[in-house]
């Protein structure tokens, strides 16, 4: 029983170039969210979808960000024109898809982006 | 909008001692409820969830939390803390878009 796997674990940028992250969930589950956690905080929602179709968006921190979950299984998480503020730990998680347990979120071990 | 509470940010105890770390939580209806832990680096790892029902909730690890409504509180205890719980631990409640909202988490630090 594998969990939610994320790639890269670690990524270093320079300001104002592009990166993008992976994230692979656990293989029954059709919810997958995106979020972020900076020092000293807890994680803070950017999107979530349920299969394909992304429906939550709107707490993307900028147009900058953008996410996609093509064929429903695997989603990418792209952040363009990296700024320093950027810098953050980056976790995905998953959940079944039924109403009360689609709260219950399994995380993967995060991506921390460093942008110098 | 619903928000999560943690107050203390750091909490220190001695190994086999007790431990209660508090949550409190804001939301009109009942929330859905949760305890998480993470370890330095890692993700986070769910120790427990509150839906319905008993109050009283176990957990993984030997945790358990209590679920208050009058009081807006979710606090995590265990009776006896073993050094490999030194970690941080994020409440979490969950409602509208099925969006996780967490607390800022407290630190534990255990004494041998």
């Amino acid at each position: 029983d594998t969990g939610v796997s994320q790639n890269p674990r670690h990524k270093i940028t320079k300001r104002g170039q592009n990166v993008t992250f992976r994230c692979d969930p656990i293989s029954e589950h059709n919810r997958l969210y995106w979020y972020r956690q900076t020092l000293g905080q807890g994680p803070e929602f950017l999107t979530y979808f349920q299969n394909e179709a992304q429906l939550e968006k709107s707490r993307l921190l900028s147009d900058r960000f953008s996410a996609e979950r093509p064929k429903g299984s695997f989603s990418t998480l792209e952040i363009q024109r990296t700024e320093q503020g950027d810098s953050a730990m980056y976790l995905c998680a998953s959940s079944p898809g039924a109403r009360g347990s689609s709260y219950e979120q399994y995380f993967g071990p995060g991506t921390r982006l460093t942008v110098t | 909008a619903q928000s999560v509470t943690q107050p203390d940010i750091h909490i220190t105890v001695s190994e086999g001692a007790s431990l209660e770390l508090r949550c409190n939580y804001s939301y009109g209806a009942t929330p859905y409820l949760f305890w998480y832990v993470q370890s330095p680096g890692q993700g986070l790892q769910l120790l427990l969830k509150y839906f319905s029902g008993d109050t009283l909730v176990q957990g993984i690890k030997g945790f358990e939390a209590e679920f208050k409504r009058s009081q807006s509180s979710f606090n995590l205890r265990k009776p006896s803390v073993h050094w490999s719980d030194a970690a941080e631990y994020f409440c979490a409640v969950g409602a509208g878009s099925y969006q996780l909202t967490f607390g800022k988490g407290t630190k534990l630090s255990v004494i041998p």
